[in-house]
């Protein structure tokens, strides 16, 4: 089966880093993609992995190895608004998204 | 002006009723989808349609029925409403299907509840 897996819940300090891990099982894989969800909204889009390596955009980076199948999401200096759940999902070689559970991320003053 | 409109954002309904579940995007998009959030906040994709043809279909009960008038428009029509249909429900469209770098812009969800 094809499958995403991310941890259910963490919690973090406002101002601090947290990193986010995806691990995931596809059949092949055409890109990965990170959106964050505010409770009781729409999934918007962060960032796009497809080769190895950081890709840094602002406060958020996330990062792709796709030789371990991993990628985690990196958030700087972090902010209460940042409290949201963060879905990982992940391309196949049908160009299907599987999509992971997502992390509901806490931030905490 | 909002890029992906669904409506209504809210349904209540009894079991057994028929419902719909409208959307629109402004975006020149190709592709549309309908994906199911239920309480365990899994995204499940239900259906997909690029330029008003049906490209995806995944194992979704018959009583429920997409329709696109056009490649701005997808409709989600709902037959004989169960207890488990109750999640949110989203509309979202990309430039096109069959890529690996397909963003998706969501619509803000529509909660229907099957009392």
């Amino acid at each position: 089966g094809q499958n995403i897996d991310q941890p259910t819940e963490m919690t973090a300090t406002e101002g601090a880093i947290v990193q986010i891990n995806c691990t995931y099982q596809t059949s092949g894989f055409n890109g990965l993609f990170w959106y964050q969800q505010h409770a009781g909204e729409a999934p918007t889009f962060l960032s796009y992995n497809v080769l190895d390596g950081l890709e840094e955009k602002g406060r958020f980076s996330s990062f792709l190895s796709r030789s371990k199948g991993y990628s985690y999401l990196l958030l700087k200096e972090l902010q209460m608004k940042d409290s949201a759940s963060y879905l990982c999902a992940v391309t196949n070689s049908n160009y299907q998204l599987i999509w992971g559970a997502g992390t509901k991320l806490i931030i905490k003053p | 002006d909002t890029a992906v409109s669904q409506t209504p954002k809210y349904l209540v309904t009894q079991m057994g009723n028929d419902k719909s579940i409208k959307c629109e995007q402004n975006l020149g998009h190709d592709t549309m989808y309908w994906y199911k959030q239920d309480s365990k906040k899994f995204l499940k994709i239900m259906f997909s349609y690029n330029n008003k043809e049906l490209i995806i279909n995944e194992t979704v009960p018959n009583r429920f029925s997409p329709k696109s008038p056009d490649k701005a428009h997808l409709n989600l029509h709902i037959n004989s409403l169960e207890l488990g249909d109750s999640a949110v429900y989203f509309c979202a469209s990309s430039l096109a299907g069959f890529s690996g770098a397909n963003v998706l812009t969501f619509g803000a969800g529509s909660r229907l509840t099957v009392l």
